[in-house]
C-alpha cells in the first residue's frame, strides 16, 4: 500500500509569487489534513476534508491559503500571494475515518516551502 | 487554543544510555500520540495511548499516559544512533460520546535527540 505522497518536496519561490502544494492520500482514506511547521516551532493543524468537504478549516491563517479537494482524492493548497512568514514545511496527512475507533493518521514526507 | 508544552527542546546522549522526555497541557486530551520525524520525513506513529493511566510499550519505546489526561512521557532505553531525530508529543479531542478520538492534532514544539556512537 502506497504511503502519502506530496509534491513538490522543495519550493522556493519570491515573495508574492503563487505556489500550490499536492497532496496524495493513502487509498481509501476519506480524511485528509493539512498541516504546517515553521522553524523550530511546533506543528500545527490548518485544516481537514472529510471526503470533498471541509471538515474543519480554523487553522487556516488567512484567506491566501486556499485548500482544495475535489472529488475527494488528492488535495491541493495554493498559497497566493505568498509572504516571507509563510516559509516553513507543509505535512499532509490522511487517515480512514470516524467510524474506525482510534483512528491513525499517517504523515507524508512534506513540501518545503522556502519564500524569499 | 489548546497548547502542548514539550521538555527538554533539545538532548545529546551517549549510545546506551536512557532518555525521558514529556508532554503537558493546560487542557484534556482524550489520546495522547508520540511521532518522530526523520531528517526529510514526515512524522511517524511510534506510540498511542488511549486510557487515562494507560502504560505502553513498543521495543525500547515506553509511554504513558497521565492520570489528569494533561500529560504524557516517552521513555526510550538503551539508545542506539538511529535514534536521532525529532520526537513530538501529539494530543487529539474526543469526537463523540462513543469517544473516538477524530480531527486535528494539536503537537507540541519537538524533542531533537542526538546520540553519540
Amino acid at each position: 500500500e502506497a504511503g502519502v505522497t506530496q509534491f513538490p518536496s522543495h519550493s522556493v519561490i519570491e515573495k508574492g509569487q503563487t505556489v500550490t502544494l499536492r497532496c496524495d492520500p493513502i487509498s481509501g482514506h476519506d480524511n485528509l489534513y493539512w498541516y504546517r511547521r515553521v522553524m523550530g516551532k511546533e506543528i500545527k493543524f490548518l485544516l481537514h476534508f472529510v471526503k470533498e468537504s471541509k471538515q474543519d478549516e480554523s487553522g487556516m491563517p488567512n484567506n491566501r491559503f486556499l485548500a482544495e479537494r475535489t472529488g475527494g482524492t488528492y488535495s491541493t493548497l495554493k498559497v497566493q500571494p505568498a509572504e516571507l512568514e509563510d516559509s516553513g514545511v507543509y505535512f499532509c496527512a490522511s487517515s480512514r475515518g470516524p467510524t474506525i475507533v482510534q483512528e491513525t493518521q499517517y504523515f507524508g514526507p512534506g513540501t518545503r516551502l522556502l519564500v524569499l | 487554543g489548546q497548547q502542548l508544552n514539550q521538555s527538554p527542546q533539545s538532548m545529546f546522549i551517549q549510545e546506551g544510555e536512557d532518555v525521558s522526555m514529556n508532554c503537558t497541557s493546560s487542557s484534556i486530551f482524550n489520546t495522547w500520540l508520540w511521532y518522530k520525524q526523520d531528517p526529510g520525513e514526515g512524522p511517524v506513529l511510534l506510540i498511542a495511548l488511549y486510557k487515562a493511566g494507560e502504560l505502553t510499550s513498543n521495543g525500547r519505546l515506553t509511554a504513558q499516559f497521565g492520570i489528569t489526561r494533561k500529560d504524557s512521557f516517552l521513555n526510550i532505553s538503551a539508545s542506539i544512533p538511529s535514534d536521532v531525530g525529532i520526537y513530538f508529543c501529539a494530543g487529539q479531542p474526543i469526537f463523540n460520546a462513543g469517544g473516538t478520538s477524530y480531527g486535528k492534532l494539536t503537537f507540541g514544539q519537538g524533542t531533537i535527540l542526538t546520540v553519540h556512537p
